[in-house]
């Protein structure tokens, strides 16, 4: 089966610009989790779908950051505007329901200069 | 927070077994045990869990003290290809919601497979 798609895999934006980020799970998974690493951090939480829905949003820095998944498929996560500090790594994973361990993708990494 | 400890690092020859240790000194009874890698550049790949029992998998073996407040996690035979960045996690059940589902990333043990 293939594995969880992430797009781009690199972005280099300038400060106060906006970029989306794609998320394609692996087909029947209904949970979606969005992580990310910012630089020399530890890999937090941000977000965790279960279809359309979002179930804990608890992660989420700030109202610049947008998630989205309509239709319960792909996922995208906008970054409006970016700042230098939401440099980092981020990651999305899935997994079916009651199933304990997540798919991650490969991630995308986010320059803001 | 995480709220497990483990070594920064540890190395381990190739071919033998690698033996990484955990503490979760505050476990509480319906958290579960994960433990995830990193291999440079890739997203973290899930490894194996368990509640208390000793489980096994393809990947690896995850042994459980009795009082639940350590594990070890056991590569059996490494190789250099286990060279990664490996996270302990302790997490609610994967029938549980909300932030209990949440996986808590810590600093991990970056284990290198020596030739």
């Amino acid at each position: 089966e293939a594995g969880v798609t992430q797009f781009p895999s690199h972005s280099v934006i300038e400060k106060g610009q906006t970029v989306t980020l794609r998320c394609d799970p692996i087909s029947g998974h209904d949970n979606l989790y969005w992580y990310r690493r910012v630089m020399g951090k530890e890999i937090k939480f941000l977000l965790h779908f279960v279809k359309e829905s979002k179930q804990d949003e608890s992660g989420m820095p700030n109202n610049r950051f947008l998630a989205e998944r309509t239709g319960g498929t792909y996922s995208t996560l906008k970054v409006q505007p970016a700042e230098l500090e939401d440099s980092g790594v981020y990651f999305c994973a899935s997994s079916q329901v009651n199933r304990a361990g997540y798919t991650f993708g490969s991630g995308t990494r986010l320059t803001v200069v | 927070d995480a709220k497990t400890t483990q070594p920064p690092s540890m190395d381990c020859a190739e071919g033998r077994a690698a033996n990484l240790p955990c503490n979760h000194s505050t476990i509480s009874g319906n958290e579960y045990v994960y433990w995830y890698r990193q291999i440079h550049s890739q997203g973290p790949q899930y490894i194996i869990h368990g509640l208390k029992n000793n489980e096994t998998n393809e990947m690896a073996s995850l042994i459980i003290t009795e009082d639940r407040k350590s594990s070890t996690l056991i590569l059996p035979h490494a190789t250099l290809r286990d060279t990664a960045v490996y996270y302990c996690i302790v997490r609610g059940s994967h029938f549980s919601s909300g932030s209990a589902r949440q996986l808590t990333f810590g600093s991990g043990t970056q284990l290198t497979v020596l030739p």
